[in-house]
This record gives C-alpha cells, structure tokens and sequence, in this order.
C-alpha cells in the first residue's frame, strides 16, 4: 500500500527566504507526482505535475524535482512572499488499471511572515 | 471554461439524516473522482466514476455511502444515517477522459453533523 509523507509538517519562515519541502513515498511505481497548494477553506490548485520519466518541472519561483527510484521529491520555493503562506500537499499516481487515483501526503503548512 | 462545481459548499446535518452532495465537472470531463479530508487528515481517495458507472470504489466505507454519476447531470455523493465521524471536507474531481490526466479540484463541500 502506498504511503506519501511529507516533511515538515508545519514550517514559519520570514519573507524572503528560499525553502525546500520535502515528500517521500514508499512504492516507486508511480506514473506521476503533483504539488497542490490548499488555502484554508478552499479547493486544491495544481501547482507543478512530474512526469515518472522526468527529474523536475519550474513554474516562476517554484521547482519541484523527483527521484523516483529512491521515492523523493522535494519543492523549492524562491523567494518567499507572504502571499505563498498555504498548506502543500504532494500526490502520487498509481500504476493502476484504470482512472489516476491519487494518494496524498498530509500536507506541509507554510508560513511566510513579513 | 467554468471550474468543477461542486453545491452546497456547507452542509450541516443531525445524525441519522441523509446528505447529498453533488458535483459537476468541467465541461468536456467525463471522468470523476470524489476524495475525503478529515479534520487533522490528508486527502484520501473514494471512488473513481465514469458516466453510467463506477470504476473504483475502493476508498469508499462498505456501509452508507454510495455514489453516481448518471448520464445526464452532476455526479452524487450520498450518506445515509449520517454520524458524527462523517464530518469532513468533501472534493471532487474531473478529468477529461484519458488516463493519467491532470486532475481538476472543486472547492469542496464541508458537511458538518451534529
């Protein structure tokens, strides 16, 4: 069974500063893996998808790389602003027979104060 | 393009009632997938439904819960004899068919039981 976790789960930083999040999963039979932001009370938005056969996808400030075989990804955030404060969550999709049911971690929760 | 909708986004009910809850996907996705956040949990899978029939619903509890997503109008979660245990935040999904796609979140619905 798979299991994603994240780490730290909660983090305060001051604005400014570059800060790395990091997933671990424990099955690397993984097609894909996503970054999601969730702000409180709200949907989850995508933020970078990993192809299983890529090392890492940039977005602006945010890049997040994968290392499938040692069941890694870390996100980088450049520059943090206040308005980046949300909870992360890192998803893996399974090689499954059909559909891409995603697997979560429980998240990371960022804090960037001014 | 509207988003995945998804209605009511609050829901309170007292144990023993029924909850609906319903989404819609983005124009064009035939593909829906219904996830559970519990307070303090990370996001797990449900189940997986194309139109007319349910692909995986390996996530969803054996008792009270069923879901659908008929050929014409929004898919449907339902809960019967709701208990306390059942107050989450509730997300859908759409995507538009083919496997391995990006996933697009709805805002959730928060059912709250009394």
């Amino acid at each position: 069974k798979q299991e994603v976790t994240q780490i730290p789960a909660a983090l305060s930083v001051p604005e400014g500063e570059n800060l790395v999040l990091n997933c671990s999963f424990t099955d690397s039979a993984i097609y894909n893996l996503q970054w999601f932001r969730q702000d409180p009370g709200k949907g989850l938005t995508s933020l970078l998808l990993i192809q299983s056969s890529q090392r890492e996808q940039t977005s602006g400030r945010l890049n997040a790389s994968l290392d499938k075989s040692s069941g890694r990804s870390t996100l980088y955030i450049a520059a943090s602003q206040p308005g980046d404060s949300a909870t992360y969550l890192c998803a893996v999709t399974e090689l499954t027979g059909g559909g891409n049911k995603l697997t979560f971690g429980t998240g990371t929760q960022l804090k960037v104060e001014l | 393009n509207a988003g995945v909708m998804q209605n009511p986004r609050h829901l309170v009910r007292r144990r023993g009632q029924e909850a609906r809850l319903r989404c819609s996907p983005m124009k064009g996705h035939s593909h829906v997938y219904w996830y559970r956040q519990l307070p303090e949990e990370g996001l797990k899978f449900m189940v997986y439904l194309q139109k007319e029939n349910i692909i995986d619903e390996s996530g969803m509890p054996k008792e009270r819960f069923s879901a659908e997503f008929p050929k014409e109008g929004p898919s449907i979660l339902r809960i019967q004899q709701v208990v306390r245990g059942d107050s989450a935040a509730y997300f859908c999904a759409s995507s538009p068919g083919q496997d391995q796609e990006t996933q697009y979140f709805g805002p959730g619905t928060r059912l709250l039981v009394l």
